[in-house]
């Protein structure tokens, strides 16, 4: 059973628009909810978060919305650029993020100069 | 420079041979976590440490064995590789058990 859910596979936008990357989770004890970004040939880097007692979080060009009644987050990321092509996953924890990380598949997000 | 190294970066081998590969962190982090990504199949972990002589298993254990001597250092052993562990592995740390881990760079491993 898959708790985290990154249902579209791929993204394509263009430079200097918005991009917003979804994830959808199952399990209701998660209470933390991670963004990472993944480049070809490297490991995956941190690069957004927010806990369940926030709606929102933003740092620079990236804003993360969690809506808990749906069980629904978004990345949203603007304005696009082409260095922001990469693979991006949603992680979720529980117990304030004391649990174990849950991943979903990942989205390839392709920002076109 | 605050980082996770690992090694080999590419392994190819065969059915039944031993190997290890190698995790260091030099942060000094109490976490430290391994996790194989498959296509259409994410991230998924293997094992974890929370601090030395302190493992558990994941979600994927099976196959795998792990042991954590020294803080720095989590090496993932394969006893007897089969071609389904062929996959794209990654080890992770983090200061606590999750939250913002750091990762290395990966180890693409093939088993023919």
């Amino acid at each position: 059973d898959q708790q985290v859910k990154q249902n579209s596979p791929s993204l394509s936008v263009q430079e200097g628009r918005i991009s917003i990357l979804n994830c959808d989770y199952t399990n209701s004890m998660f209470d933390y909810f991670l963004w990472y970004k993944k480049y070809p040939a490297e490991g995956p880097t941190f690069l957004i978060s927010i806990s369940s007692i926030k709606d929102k979080n933003e740092d620079g060009r990236f804003t993360v919305f969690l809506n808990k009644s749906a069980k629904h987050l978004s990345l949203h990321i603007v304005p696009s650029q082409p260095g922001d092509s990469a693979v991006y996953f949603c992680a979720a924890s529980a117990r304030g993020g004391s649990e174990k990380l849950v991943f979903g598949k990942g989205m390839k997000l392709t920002v076109n100069p | 420079e605050a980082q996770v190294t690992q090694n080999p970066r590419y392994l190819i081998t065969v059915t039944g041979k031993k190997l290890t590969v190698t995790c260091s962190q030099n942060m000094n982090h109490e976490y430290m976590s391994w996790y194989r990504q498959d296509p259409g199949l994410g991230l998924r972990q293997i094992y974890y440490s929370m601090n030395v002589e302190v493992t558990d298993k994941g979600d994927v254990p099976e196959g795998y064995k792990v042991s954590r001597k020294e803080k720095r250092n989590f090496p993932l052993i394969l006893e007897s590789p089969s071609p389904n562990q062929t996959s794209l592995y990654f080890c992770a740390s983090s200061p606590v058990r999750v939250g913002e881990q750091f990762f290395g760079p990966g180890t693409r491993l093939t088993v023919l």
